[in-house]
């Protein structure tokens, strides 16, 4: 089965810096996910993207949060100046069309530890 | 806005035996779909079954089967002859149905124990 890929699996920064969350979405998908997960809690919506531009973004994603698709097969999350409430697992997904009940393929996550 | 809630932290059962996960939902649309998603310890989010609303025949994958009570909004997950690999924490989630790529929204998780 295809997969989403999730680099790095662990990430640890010192709060107040930048960090970049990268994912690589299954070749033939159209819509791109992030997710996270406070641990010991429920998986949160962060932000969908399609056609290059941000679909539909939660409370959480504020003006810290920002999305790219650089290249056409990544797709990065980017927390400009991390708190310590940001500590979670990010979780990247894609889907590969429109179908409500279409299959969303999630990535293994990255632990994002901040300090 | 969509909510969806599991009223069960904790569930255990007996290998080999039968146990059914609670799961409710609110909303005001007619057309959506409904998951359960499993998360062993690995928390890989892992898809178990999914349910159009529009359906009225229970969803079922082998081991795993649904009653969906539309109009009490209710959607509990079924797992019969419950195996160690089973233990996991286990999501329902709500995506309301559409032509965008909507969200999907978790309730709070049921940690499913599967005892030898």
């Amino acid at each position: 089965e295809p997969e989403v890929t999730q680099t790095p699996s662990h990430q640890v920064t010192q709060m107040g810096q930048e960090v970049i969350l990268r994912c690589v979405p299954i070749s033939n998908h159209l819509y791109f996910y992030w997710y996270r997960q406070i641990l010991g809690q429920k998986v949160e919506f962060l932000v969908s993207f399609y056609n290059n531009e941000i679909s539909e973004k939660s409370e959480i994603f504020d003006d810290q949060f920002s999305v790219e698709r650089p290249d056409g097969s990544n797709f990065t999350l980017k927390i400009r100046s991390t708190k310590l409430e940001d500590s979670a697992m990010y979780f990247c997904a894609s889907r590969a069309g429109l179908e409500g009940n279409e299959k969303l393929f999630f990535g293994s996550g990255t632990q994002l530890s901040v300090l | 806005a969509q909510t969806v809630t599991q009223s069960q932290p904790e569930m255990s059962v007996q290998e080999a035996e039968t146990v059914t996960l609670s799961c409710t939902y609110d909303t005001s649309e007619s057309d959506y779909y409904l998951f359960w998603y499993k998360q062993p310890p690995s928390r890989q989010m892992i898809l178990v079954i999914r349910q159009e609303a529009y359906k009225q025949q229970n969803a079922t994958e082998n081991r795993f089967s649904v009653n969906f009570q539309k109009a009490a909004k209710s959607f509990s997950l079924k797992i019969s002859d419950s195996q160690l690999g089973d233990a996991a924490m286990y999501f329902c989630a709500y995506r309301r149905g559409e032509t965008s790529g909507s969200r999907l929204t978790f309730g709070e998780g049921t940690q499913l124990t599967v005892n030898p």
